[in-house]
């Protein structure tokens, strides 16, 4: 099936470095979702984008819907050990309760 | 959101075998989805399980593969039957309720020999 291409695929950080990632999609998508999963657990959402330009943060976390539905962005300032993880990017299209999922952006801090 | 809980947590099992996933909400929930990650991959929708029919299966994966149960709003069972090592991954549940978004159990980590 389908998958988002997520950039970078990985990254190794400091701690306290602002972290960048984005989403790419041919396709538009009408919900754009993060979510991050520690190793041996099931991803957790972190932030829900439900409008075109829409910007919203939790905490250090914020995230973009793209202007032209076809991408979103994710940026982390000030990294700490626990933001260590696997960052996941989800699509969905107005009318289909199913997600596709990115390939994802592993999330390293280098001591 | 919703507490998902599933059973077993990890399994180590015998190709050929087959072993059943249990997913428990706390609340009822509009959507039921299993999901599997393969080793260092991204997630994979194996099936929508449809409360009183049969799952809804997508492209590559079928039911006398993945037999998919849902008896009530709050419960889903997945099978993996006949087990080889490629079926390895972790089995993932996921539940929707419409304006409170998509949530995700622990995950079923299996392993077979």
């Amino acid at each position: 099936g389908q998958q988002l291409n997520q950039s970078p695929q990985s990254m190794f950080i400091q701690e306290g470095e602002d972290v960048s990632m984005n989403c790419t999609s041919s396709s538009i998508f009408n919900t754009w979702l993060w979510y991050k999963q520690d190793p041996g657990e099931g991803p957790v959402l972190l932030i829900a984008l439900y409008k075109a330009g829409e910007l919203t943060s939790n905490g250090r976390l914020t995230a973009q819907f793209g202007i032209t539905r076809k991408d979103s962005f994710l940026n982390i300032s000030a990294s700490i050990p626990s933001d260590v993880g696997i960052y996941f990017c989800a699509g969905r299209i107005f009318g289909n309760e199913k997600l596709t999922f990115g390939t994802g952006t592993r999330l390293t801090i280098i001591p | 959101s919703a507490v998902i809980s599933q059973k077993p947590s990890r399994d180590i099992c015998q190709r050929g075998t087959s072993l059943t996933i249990q997913c428990q909400v706390d609340s009822q929930v509009t959507m039921m989805f299993w999901y599997r990650q393969q080793p260092g991959q991204s997630l994979t929708l194996i099936a929508t399980a449809n409360q009183g029919s049969e799952a809804t299966y997508e492209s590559g994966f079928v039911i006398d593969k993945f037999p998919i149960s849902r008896p009530n709003l709050t419960f889903s069972t997945l099978t993996v039957s006949n087990m080889s090592p490629e079926d390895s991954s972790i089995y993932l549940c996921s539940v929707y309720r419409e304006y409170n978004e998509q949530f995700f159990g622990p995950g079923t980590r299996l392993t077979v020999l």
